[in-house]
Formats: structure tokens, C-alpha cells, sequence
């Protein structure tokens, strides 16, 4: 069974500045998916940026970017220009492609990253 | 659009009762799925489904039991509640898995 790893169950951020969290995973597929999810205070679950591990170039949506490291297993966030509205839970997820017949895709999470942006 | 909603948003059960959690979806995704989320452990999946009439387990199954009769409607039933089962419960629907889910706004229940 694929497992997600966040070792950091707290971290904080001066306003404007960078951070980066950490996701490592384990699996012995070759084809999958990850993701990171962000969840406020509000509870919703808002999808932040998704790398598919066949391609090596590291995904970048605005001020949030990845470090894709397939060999190692390794797949951090890293938010730039903190603003106070990236405080949240901060979740990674996994994905595998291959599925059995009548199945699907299911996202496998980490246990979070608490992150707090600091005026 | 409304997405995916989730009715109620709070509950409290007495040990022993029952009830059914709501997800409803206006975005005619075949995909759905019921996810349990408990401090410390992140979310986990209970049932999923593959389309309007199939249900299948996912790692949390025990005490839970699913039904997609429309597509649009993914319920959720506790026959009888424990404390255990204080947790906030997502739902999630999707057209591609691959590209990402889309998640209600959770359900906080309390059994006591």
C-alpha cells in the first residue's frame, strides 16, 4: 500500500516570505499522481498544484511550486511570497494510475502540515 | 454552480442511532467519494464510487455503510453510532480522477 509522509506537523512563516514543506511517499509504481491540498479555517479542501510523476518538469501554479524528486520519493511545496491567506493545513496526496476493473483512482493523503503566515 | 454539498454540516448522535450523511453534486461527475478526517491522521477514505449504482470499500469501511441510487447522490449511513466515529466527513466527487477531486465543505459529527 502506497503510504504519505509529512514530517513537519507545524511550521510558520513571516509574512512575504518563502517556506517549503515536505512530502516524501512510498511506492513501488512507476505511473502515479500527487497532489497538495490546502484546507483553511474554513475546512474546504482546495487543490493547490498536481505533478504527474512522468513528467520531470516541476509544476508551478503562481506563487506555489513543487520540488518533484522521483527517485528519492520526494515531492515539497514551496510557497513564495507568504501571504497571510496561505495560513492553513497544508495536505499532500498520492495517486496511482493503474486501477482494477470497476475501480479508481483514489488519493492517498499525508497526516498535514499546519502552516501559519505571521504579520 | 453549487459543486459538491454536503448536508448536514453539524450533528450530534447519541451512542446507538442512526443517520445519513448527504452528498449532492450538480456537476454530472461519475466519480464520488467519502472521506473521514481525525486530528493527526489526515483524511481517510470510507466508500467510493464508480458511478450511479456501484459502491465499493475504501480503507475505512467497518460501521459505514453507502448508496448511489442517482448519480448526482452519494449517501452515507451510520446504523449505529459509536464514539469512534466522531469525525468531520468529506465528500468528493470528480470527472478525471487523475486531475483532482472536488470536496464538500465536511460535516462535523459528535457521537456521544
Amino acid at each position: 500500500a502506497q503510504t504519505v509522509t509529512q514530517s513537519q506537523p507545524e511550521m510558520s512563516v513571516q509574512e512575504a516570505e518563502t517556506v517549503t514543506l515536505s512530502c516524501t511517499y512510498d511506492t513501488s509504481e512507476n505511473n502515479y499522481y500527487l497532489f497538495w491540498y490546502k484546507q483553511p479555517p474554513s475546512r474546504q479542501m482546495i487543490l493547490v498544484i498536481r505533478q504527474e510523476a512522468y513528467k520531470q518538469q516541476n509544476a508551478t501554479e503562481n506563487r506555489f511550486s513543487v520540488n518533484f524528486q522521483k527517485a528519492a520519493k520526494s515531492f515539497s511545496l514551496k510557497i513564495s511570497d507568504s501571504q497571510l491567506g496561505d495560513t492553513a493545513m497544508y495536505f499532500c496526496a498520492f495517486m496511482k494510475l493503474r486501477v482494477t476493473q470497476g475501480g479508481s483512482e483514489k488519493l492517498v493523503f499525508g497526516k498535514g502540515t499546519k502552516l501559519t503566515v505571521n504579520p | 454552480n453549487a459543486g459538491v454539498t454536503q448536508t448536514p454540516k453539524f450533528r450530534v448522535l447519541k451512542t446507538g442511532q442512526s443517520m445519513t450523511l448527504l452528498c449532492a453534486q450538480d456537476m454530472n461527475h461519475e466519480y464520488m467519494y467519502w472521506y473521514r478526517q481525525d486530528p493527526g491522521m489526515g483524511l481517510r477514505l470510507i466508500h467510493y464510487s464508480v458511478g450511479e449504482g456501484t459502491t465499493a470499500k475504501g480503507e475505512v469501511p467497518d460501521g459505514y455503510n453507502v448508496s448511489r441510487l442517482k448519480k448526482q447522490n452519494f449517501l452515507l449511513g451510520l446504523e449505529s453510532a459509536a464514539p469512534s466515529q466522531t469525525s468531520v466527513y468529506f465528500c468528493a466527487s470528480s470527472y478525471r480522477p487523475s486531475g483532482g477531486y472536488t470536496f464538500g465543505s465536511g460535516t462535523r459529527l459528535t457521537v456521544v
